[in-house]
């Protein structure tokens, strides 16, 4: 059974930084990619970038360009997110989501980890 | 980027009636090995999102036979037969044609 395990809940000052984990279990963590998704309160859902452990490679998405970075330990099975330079508007709940198959998406998705940014 | 427009935001539908939610993309999702790249999830209240329909029309292990899913190319449309109390929640399209995936607003389905 996939199991995506998150790290708990942060609270960060503007313009420090935030790791987020996610551990994976069952599965082979290799043949599958991780995604960052994030939620502002009251808000949609939105794909921030994309780990792909086998090869170590990271997409990000442009808005989170150059504040962002994906990166996995394949001995663990986790994947980690950190974003830096955090504002306010960076508090959401933040989601790792597996892909398997590209073409079936998010097949399993992590419970959420709220981060709050806050002075 | 490719942009996801759903249609409509929000929805309040009785019980037992029929819904219907359209998404468009700003570009084809059809990909040159002939499989389209369009997902739909929901997000029930204070759940993480969970998928229902992938590559348009087929659905996840587990996701009941009355959401089906149609469309080509940059108009696709996600359909409950008769919407049920635990069916509420927040609907999304997504795209994963391009490396850079999007997802469409959201609707919200409500019960009346």
């Amino acid at each position: 059974q996939v199991q995506l395990v998150q790290s708990g809940a942060e609270v960060k000052k503007p313009g420090s930084s935030v790791k987020v984990s996610c551990k994976a279990s069952g599965g082979t963590f290799s043949s599958y990619t991780i995604s960052w998704v994030r939620q502002a309160p009251g808000q949609g859902l939105e794909w921030m970038g994309r780990i792909i452990p086998i090869l170590g490679i990271a997409n990000y998405a442009q808005k989170f360009q150059g504040r962002v970075t994906i990166t996995a330990d394949k001995s663990t099975s986790t994947a980690y997110m950190e974003l830096s330079s955090l504002r306010s508007e960076d508090t959401a709940v933040y989601y790792c989501a597996r892909v398997q198959e590209a073409v079936v998406g998010f097949d399993y998705w992590g419970q959420g980890t709220l981060v709050t940014v806050s002075s | 980027d490719i942009v996801m427009t759903q249609t409509p935001l929000s929805l309040s539908v009785t019980p037992g009636q029929p819904a219907s939610i359209s998404c468009k993309s700003s570009q084809s999702l059809l990909h040159s090995d002939g499989k389209t790249y369009l997902y739909w999830y929901l997000q029930k209240p204070g759940q993480s999102p969970q998928l229902l329909i992938y590559e348009v029309s087929s659905r996840f292990s587990g996701v009941p036979d009355r959401f089906s899913g149609s469309g080509s190319g940059t108009d696709f449309t996600l359909k409950i037969s008769r919407v049920e109390a635990e069916d509420v929640g927040v609907y999304y399209c997504m795209q994963g044609i391009h490396l850079l995936w999007t997802f469409g607003q959201g609707t919200k389905v409500e019960i009346k």
